[in-house]
């Protein structure tokens, strides 16, 4: 069975940094596109950045160079790294697996539950 | 950027059916998905590839295509459908993976 877990989440201050994890089970990481989605409070879903299988990465402009993803490959867990935070960053941070069953399809199968960022003073 | 607007809300009589439009420049260009996000759940997929449905999923819920809008259809609406409804593409020219503004289904 597939699972995605995430961990990691808190309050953290304005201009500090914090890594948040993803867990995945059922399947391995290695072979698989990993994304990260967040939602603002009240608000809808926003797309944030991608690992891609053979290691590059792409991100949306409001996190490029602040935020950066990872993976551990023995643990299977899938990480971000989140810098320079602003208070515009809180949100409910999920990670979701991306299937591509043809060239112009690719849509998200599976998600985490979401952890909680809360970037406050 | 690529831009896909969503209705912020639609209401539907139980049993009735319900529809929710994702309007984009040449979205019919483009494959679109939809989601279902239930208050305090992640998002769960319900219609993939413009029409497919994920396995789970009940035949009432289908997508159409055409245009500039694409649609999704959920027949014989139960009180269990009500959430928050999202679309999404992925732009092949930016690699950017974009979602609508979310669709609140009431059914009333």
């Amino acid at each position: 069975e597939v699972q995605l877990v995430e961990t990691g989440g808190g309050l953290i201050q304005p201009g500090g940094s914090l890594r948040i994890s993803c867990a995945a089970s059922g399947f391995s990481i290695t072979n698989n596109f990993m994304n990260w989605v967040r939602q603002a409070p009240g608000k809808g879903l926003e797309w944030v950045s991608i690992l891609y299988s053979g290691g590059a990465t792409y991100y949306a402009d409001s996190v490029k160079g602040r935020f950066t993803v990872s993976r551990d490959n023995s643990k299977n867990t899938f990480y971000l790294q989140m810098n320079t935070l602003r208070a515009e960053d809180t949100a409910v941070y999920y990670c979701a697996r991306e299937i591509v069953p043809s060239i112009t399809v690719r849509y998200f199968d599976y998600w985490g539950q979401g952890t909680l960022v809360t970037v406050s003073s | 950027s690529y831009v896909l607007t969503q209705p912020p809300s639609v209401s539907v009589a139980p049993g009735q059916t319900a529809s929710i439009s994702c309007g984009g420049n040449n979205i019919g260009t483009k494959s679109v998905h939809w989601y279902q996000q239930r208050p305090g759940q992640a998002p769960v997929l319900v219609v993939y590839g413009d029409s497919a449905r994920p396995a789970g999923i009940p035949a009432r819920f289908s997508g159409s295509h055409s245009g500039n809008t694409a649609t999704l259809i959920i027949s014989g609406a139960e009180a269990g459908d009500e959430a928050d409804y999202y679309c999404q593409v992925w732009d092949s020219s930016s690699d950017l993976r974009l979602f609508g503004g979310g669709t609140q289904l009431t059914v009333l």
